[in-house]
C-alpha cells in the first residue's frame, strides 16, 4: 500500500462549488504539505503543517483552507472553486525539517474547475 | 528572476548517452533536492545533498555551494529514464522548486 494517499485522484467541478481534497499518510511523519503544480511553473506551496496544532500559510494560500484532523490526515479545501485553481495538487510529508529530510509525495489530484 | 533555474527545459537524447541537467539557485540554502516526476505524475525523491557528490546506480548528483550550482548526471541513459527532473532548494525550512527539465530518451 502507498505511504501517502490522496483522494480523489481526479475531480471535475464547476465554478463556485466547495471542494475538499484529502491526504492520508502511514509514515508517521509530523510534517505535511500541500502543493499545486501548473504547466510551466514549479511546485508552489499552498499550506503546511508541522504538527496537528500548527498550520502555516504558504506562498499561494488565498482561496484555500486546510484542516489537520490528525497526525495522519491533512485536508485541503477550496471554499468556492474558480477556473484558475485548475491544477495538479500534491500532498507531501517529511519526518523533520523539509530542507534536511526527504519529502514523500502522494500520487496527486488532478482538479479541473469549469 | 526565479530563485531556482534549471537548464535545459527540454532534453532529447539517444539511449546510452550521458545526460547532464543543471540547476542554479540564487539564495543561501541548507540542502538541495533532486526529484523525478514520472509521466503518470508521481514524484519521487532521488537525492538530497548539501555538499559534494552522491551516487545511486546510474545517477550522480553534485553540488558546488560556492557557485550555487548543482548538476544531475545520468550515465548509460535508458528510455525508462524519460521523466521530468526537478531541482528544489531549502533555505528556510520550505522547499522552492525549479520548473523542471523534461528528459526524453529515444531507443
Amino acid at each position: 500500500d502507498a505511504d501517502v494517499t490522496q483522494t480523489p485522484r481526479n475531480r471535475i467541478t464547476k465554478t463556485g462549488k466547495r471542494i475538499m481534497l484529502e491526504c492520508s499518510q502511514t509514515k508517521g511523519h509530523d510534517r505535511m504539505y500541500w502543493y499545486r503544480q501548473d504547466p510551466g511553473l514549479g511546485l508552489r506551496l499552498i499550506y503546511y503543517s508541522f504538527d496537528v496544532k500548527d498550520i502555516n500559510k504558504g506562498e499561494i494560500s488565498d482561496g484555500y483552507s486546510v484542516s489537520r484532523q490528525a497526525q495522519a490526515k491533512f485536508s485541503l479545501s477550496l471554499e468556492s472553486a474558480i477556473p484558475n485553481q485548475t491544477a495538479l495538487y500534491f500532498c507531501a510529508t517529511s519526518e523533520g525539517t523539509g530542507g534536511y529530510n526527504e519529502q514523500f509525495f502522494g500520487p496527486g489530484t488532478r482538479l479541473t474547475v469549469l | 528572476k526565479n530563485e531556482v533555474e534549471q537548464s535545459p527545459q527540454n532534453l532529447t537524447a539517444q539511449e546510452g548517452e550521458f545526460i547532464t541537467i543543471n540547476c542554479s539557485y540564487s539564495v543561501g540554502i541548507s540542502a538541495l533536492h533532486w526529484l523525478q516526476q514520472h509521466p503518470g505524475g508521481g514524484i519521487v525523491s532521488l537525492f538530497m545533498l548539501s555538499s559534494g557528490k552522491k551516487k545511486h546506480g546510474r545517477l550522480i548528483a553534485t553540488i558546488n555551494i560556492q557557485e550555487k550550482h548543482s548538476s544531475l548526471h545520468i550515465t548509460a541513459s535508458h528510455p525508462r529514464d524519460s521523466a521530468v527532473y526537478i531541482c528544489a532548494v531549502n533555505g528556510n525550512e520550505k522547499l522552492t522548486f525549479g520548473t523542471g527539465t523534461r528528459l526524453t530518451i529515444i531507443p
